[in-house]
């Protein structure tokens, strides 16, 4: 069984596009995150949710704009990709904000 | 502001090897030290945490060493295996886990035979 799942696992567009990763968890936790990782591996937040609502929103792109639906998910949709969104994004949940974060799998985006 | 500074970037240790990483803290609020592992094509994994009322944690082959007074943590790989390369991440946060957390820049681990 899946702790936290993300979909797609990888995905490739075009520059201009409009794509969404979607991300669900079967931990009961109340808090959910989105990060991004660059080829160089740096870790970096983007958005946090606790129990549906925007507790973290470092300074992303107003291109990027999470939705949680319920407590169990967390999509982020991305429009008019660009070259240097190009990035494994990882979705990690956690009981609460500040413990022990699970991952998912990570979706590598590849924007061309 | 990183409030979190990891080192090395990149390590090479030969197996049977000691590898060592090691993280630099400036908030004195920090009081939870977790470390994440990550392999290729994976999500990171807490490996093993410690809270600064000890100097060391160990657990099987893996060490975390604390000193508050330089603000250093570091984590320790005792008998390296091929199986431990994997990027590493050292993170922090504060008020008992109940605050944000702050990871470090991350360290490729790589363990030659």
């Amino acid at each position: 069984d899946t702790a936290v799942s993300q979909t797609p696992k990888y995905l490739v567009t075009q520059m201009g596009n409009d794509k969404s990763i979607k991300c669900e968890q079967n931990l009961g936790h109340d808090t959910m995150y989105w990060y991004k990782q660059d080829s160089k591996k740096f870790l970096k937040i983007m958005f946090s949710y606790n129990n549906k609502e925007l507790i973290i929103n470092e300074t992303v792109p107003n291109r990027f704009s999470p939705k949680s639906p319920d407590k169990a998910h967390l999509n982020l949709h991305i429009n008019s990709l660009e070259l240097g969104d190009s990035a494994v994004y990882f979705c990690a949940s956690s009981q609460w904000e500040g413990a022990t974060q699970y991952f998912g799998p990570g979706t590598r985006l590849t924007v061309l | 502001q990183q409030q979190v500074k990891q080192s090395p970037q990149s390590l090479i240790v030969q197996k049977g090897g000691i590898s060592i990483i090691n993280c630099a803290y400036e908030n004195t609020a920090f009081d939870y030290f977790p470390w994440y592992q990550q392999f290729p094509g994976k999500g990171p994994a807490l490996l093993i945490a410690i809270r600064p009322d000890v100097s060391e944690k160990k657990e099987g082959r893996f060490t975390i060493s604390f000193n508050k007074s330089a603000k250093q943590f570091s984590l320790h790989i005792m008998d390296s295996q091929p199986g431990d390369s994997a990027t590493y991440f050292c993170a922090a946060n504060a008020n008992f886990g109940n605050e944000k957390l702050t990871f470090g820049t991350g360290t490729r681990l790589t363990i030659i035979p």
